[in-house]
């Protein structure tokens, strides 16, 4: 089963800051999802990415698969980027698999 | 595209009865199926993998008898919860892969609770 660990746990933050989170994974992977919690409990998909960069607005993922390391930034951030984020790869590594999960980082931005 | 419900949002119920809930996926089909739960403070678990038309793999310590699944067509799943004590009290989350690709769509959530 993939391990994945995730820091930090906490983090809060003044609006405007670069935030960045880091996931590691323990299994080589098909691809990593980066996913997004709010205090309803709702998740929505961010990221899927299997190499390199993906970019949507503030938010930046990164990827390398040789070292199994993961990053999700957020540029200019913003009170209402206030949320769990979480990363999650496959449960063996490949692509047909349930995910298994990292504990999520919650993040407060402050006005 | 690519949404995933959820039903209910959220239940109560006696302990010993069985609740039902359904995951379907609105505008594309879903060979394949996952079923989460997520404990308070803790982080989400893959509880089964749930094939259309074939009997759901279930994880490590998932009772395959309490937790019935079922995924009869391509837009939906069930998990029943059978039984039901309050240690199950737990948000279930469902979500959907299509026909291609890793892609996973998360559905909303149910928020079970029983007393």
């Amino acid at each position: 089963k993939n391990e994945v660990e995730q820091s930090p746990q906490n983090l809060t933050a003044q609006e405007g800051e670069f935030i960045t989170i880091n996931c590691s994974y323990s299994v080589g992977i098909s691809a990593l999802h980066w996913l997004q919690q709010h205090p309803g409990g709702g998740i929505v998909s961010l990221f899927m990415l299997s190499s390199g960069k993906k970019k949507h607005g503030r938010l930046i993922a990164t990827i390398n698969i040789q070292e199994k390391h993961s990053s999700l930034h957020i540029t200019a951030s913003h009170p209402r980027d206030s949320a769990v984020y979480i990363c999650a790869v496959p449960y063996s590594g490949g692509g047909a698999d349930g995910l298994t999960f990292g504990k999520g980082t919650h993040l407060i931005i402050q006005p | 595209g690519a949404v995933v419900s959820q039903h209910p949002s959220w239940v109560i119920c006696k302990s010993g009865t069985s609740v039902k809930i359904e995951c379907r996926s609105l505008d594309f089909q879903a060979t394949t199926m996952f079923w989460y739960r997520q404990f308070p403070k803790q982080s989400l678990m893959l509880m089964a993998t749930s094939n259309e038309g074939s009997k759901a793999t279930y994880e490590q310590g998932v009772e395959k008898d309490k937790f019935l699944i079922n995924h009869a067509s391509l837009t939906l799943s069930t998990l029943t919860v059978t039984s039901a004590h309050p240690e199950d009290s737990s948000f279930y989350i469902c979500s959907a892969r299509g026909l291609a690709g890793a892609q996973q769509y998360f559905g909303p959530g149910t928020r079970l609770t029983v007393t």
